[in-house]
């Protein structure tokens, strides 16, 4: 497809239950990114990846959080044993833009909740 | 650190009035900063950005900002609001680390009323 497509668009899941969450980036984009947007709050970064290495994943909550990229393309978000503070829109977004170009391509996020 | 502080959470105008959303940055060296917009069920979209040209920015949609060094601000403007400018707005700052890094604030939502 033309934009960032992520998948699933809901997932309701119980506490102690692991989640997956998948981001296909635009066809190309090097650079891939998870965001975390919680109710009242702004975008919390969590991941960075360029090609299928992650240089940057100082921004996962703790070690129930992984993610990883093959291919140079899709990734997948992993929440192990999940909590109700886990709860939250999760966003990916992909970019072939330089340094601080700033135009990352966002798709319509994973909402996740937590029971 | 970078960061940036939206100065409201809700911001309510008339149709046909200007709109003014306010930010403020912190970064310890010259910031690339950004503007999207967040509409209901939809994802995030580039609205304007500012890296280091002139300081005053204009976006799609009719929105601009002005780029204030000694104000350590970056407010969004717009003449007229119209009924689609109902949406989140997230004032954005470019973090250290050689690529992408977007510090995003806390977002203002913005109404319009006929």
């Amino acid at each position: 497809g033309a934009g960032v497509s992520q998948s699933p668009s809901n997932k309701v899941t119980e506490k102690g239950k692991d989640v997956e969450l998948r981001c296909d980036p635009i066809s190309g984009h090097t650079a891939l990114y998870w965001y975390r947007q919680s109710l009242g709050q702004g975008l919390e970064f969590l991941i960075y990846f360029q090609g299928n290495s992650a240089p940057d994943k100082s921004g996962l909550p703790s070690d129930r959080f992984s993610a990883e990229r093959t291919g140079g393309s899709v990734s997948t978000l992993t929440i192990q044993r999940t909590q109700q503070e886990d709860s939250a829109v999760y966003l990916c977004a992909s970019t072939s833009g330089g340094v601080n170009t700033g135009e990352l391509f966002f798709g319509e996020g994973s909402r996740l909740t937590v029971l | 650190a970078q960061s940036v502080t939206q100065l409201d959470s809700h911001v309510s105008v008339s149709e046909g009035t200007p709109v003014l959303l306010r930010c403020n940055y912190s970064s310890s060296y010259s910031p690339s900063l950004f503007w999207y917009v967040q509409h209901p069920n939809k994802g995030l979209q580039l609205l304007l950005k500012y890296t280091s040209a002139a300081t005053l920015v204009k976006g799609i949609n009719g929105f601009e900002a002005e780029f204030k060094k000694s104000e350590t601000s970056f407010h969004l403007t717009k003449p007229s609001a119209h009924m689609s400018d109902a949406a989140e707005y997230f004032c954005v700052v470019s973090g250290t680390g050689g690529y992408n890094k977007l510090i995003f604030g806390a977002g203002t939502r913005l109404a319009v009323h006929p």
